[in-house]
């Protein structure tokens, strides 16, 4: 089975730097995907890492440890409309059969 | 067409009245998936379908919800007897057959049973 875990709400300021956690338990891993989704709106995808280590996509960078199964999402220089939540998705490895988990998302708010 | 279509918008519906919702992939995507969304809430994950395996049922939350795909295309979410629980946004959404490409999703079906 999948289990997926990430905290529900963040807060953080206009130009700051926000850390979003995820952590996974999965009886195969494929990859681990971030989407972003804001309010009233269908998520959007952010990144995919397979390897360990920093992925960087402009203010936007992704991290994975498969050791550890954890990974996180950087956020720099935070603009009001990164305010949305941010979904943490697993990718198995189980043949041909894959299915995405995604975690319940952690809503990020920007304040000024 | 250019991304996933999903209709109706919107849907207001008696209590106990079917509804069925529609999913049109992205062409050339064998896999998809059908998520509940309840309000400020993350995504419940209902059904998936890939190719011509048989779908992944584990997500329905009770035998009044049902999907199909006919021609490894469009799907069909249908719930049958709708409660005022079922109310939420239902999202489809669709991506090619290996893992590690991403998904691509429907701007959803706000349902309100009242």
């Amino acid at each position: 089975g999948q289990n997926i875990d990430q905290p529900t709400e963040m807060t953080a300021t206009e130009g700051a730097i926000v850390q979003i956690n995820c952590t996974y338990q999965t009886s195969g891993f494929n990859g681990l995907f971030w989407y972003q989704q804001h309010a009233g709106e269908a998520p959007t995808f952010l990144s995919y890492n397979v390897l360990d280590g920093l992925e960087e996509k402009g203010r936007f960078s992704s991290f994975l440890s498969r050791s550890k199964g954890y990974s996180y999402l950087l956020l720099k220089e935070l603009q009001m409309k990164d305010s949305a939540s941010y979904l943490c998705a697993v990718s198995p490895n189980s043949g041909g059969y894959q299915k995405v988990t995604f975690g319940i998302g952690t809503k990020l708010q920007v304040i000024p | 067409g250019a991304g996933v279509s999903q209709s109706p918008s919107n849907k207001v519906t008696e209590k106990g009245k079917d509804v069925e919702l529609r999913c049109d992939p992205i062409s050339g995507h064998t896999a998809l998936y059908w998520y509940r969304q309840s309000l400020g809430q993350g995504l419940e994950f209902l059904i998936y379908f890939q190719g011509n395996s048989a779908p992944d049922k584990s997500g329905l939350p009770s035998d009044r919800f049902s999907a199909e795909r006919t021609g490894g295309s469009v799907s069909t979410l249908t719930i049958q007897r709708t409660q005022q629980e079922d109310s939420a946004v239902y999202l489809c959404a669709s991506s090619l057959a290996t893992a590690n490409t991403e998904a691509f999703f429907g701007q959803g079906t706000r349902l309100t049973v009242v």
